[in-house]
């Protein structure tokens, strides 16, 4: 069965640079959702996209924006890069928004900023 | 605002015995509750999903269990295997309209050979 693809899996990225993490959900699934974990740390959310327009927002930095697509994939778009942004950034999918089918987690992309 | 408590944080147990680990919540207002496997910088795998509604759920040696009013979950793993060894992640979908998990901080499991 087809499950959520996180491109790409490894980046490293300069301090001040910008990055861009992509997220494709299980076919017909309509919601996303963007989480960070840092080392050692638990999952913390960031943002969610429900049919391409913004759900909700948790923890998600002034300097982070995203988006959902016509496809229904969604990206992360990350600017001005610091050190502490360094972290596993997964995305879960779902169908429909707080369904009773739980989410389905992506592989995680891992941001290296140095 | 809603806290994931999981206890123990971490535990190493010789393989073959029976575990739990447990999980609890501060505010019983949920959706669902769901546990999840990770392993070492990978990603997350879901392992069983608890309606507000429901008890609890089994899956081949995994049984959750959940007492929302109490604010509280388990899961045991029946005769605990090498293969088990990850940490073990409990989250809730609060009611409210929020769209986020609020994750424990996991229990890091070790089984022995």
């Amino acid at each position: 069965a087809a499950g959520v693809i996180q491109s790409p899996r490894h980046l490293i990225k300069e301090k001040r640079e910008t990055a861009t993490l992509k997220c494709y959900p299980i076919p017909r699934h309509d919601t996303v959702y963007w989480y960070q974990q840092g080392p050692g740390q638990d999952p913390q959310f960031l943002i969610s996209f429900y049919e391409k327009m913004q759900s909700d927002k948790g923890s998600i930095p002034d300097r982070f924006s995203a988006q959902q697509f016509s496809d229904y994939h969604s990206e992360l778009n990350m600017s001005s890069l610091e050190l502490g942004d360094s972290a596993l950034y997964f995305c879960a999918s779902s169908l429909g928004l707080r369904q009773s089918y739980g989410y389905t987690f992506g592989s995680g992309t891992r941001l290296t900023v140095v | 605002k809603q806290e994931v408590t999981q206890i123990p944080a971490a535990l190493s147990v010789p393989e073959g015995e029976n575990l739990v680990l447990n999980c609890s919540f501060t505010d019983s207002a949920i959706y669902n509750l769901q546990w999840f496997r990770q392993d070492p910088g990978k990603g997350l795998t879901s392992l069983l999903l608890i309606q507000s509604s429901q008890r609890e759920q089994t899956s081949g040696r995994l049984n959750a269990s959940l007492d929302k009013s109490s604010g509280r979950s388990t899961l045991y793993i029946a005769a605990s295997q090498p293969g088990d060894s990850a940490t073990y992640l409990c989250a809730v979908l609060s009611g409210g309209g929020a769209d986020g998990l609020t994750f424990g901080k996991g229990t890091h499991l070790i089984i022995q050979p």
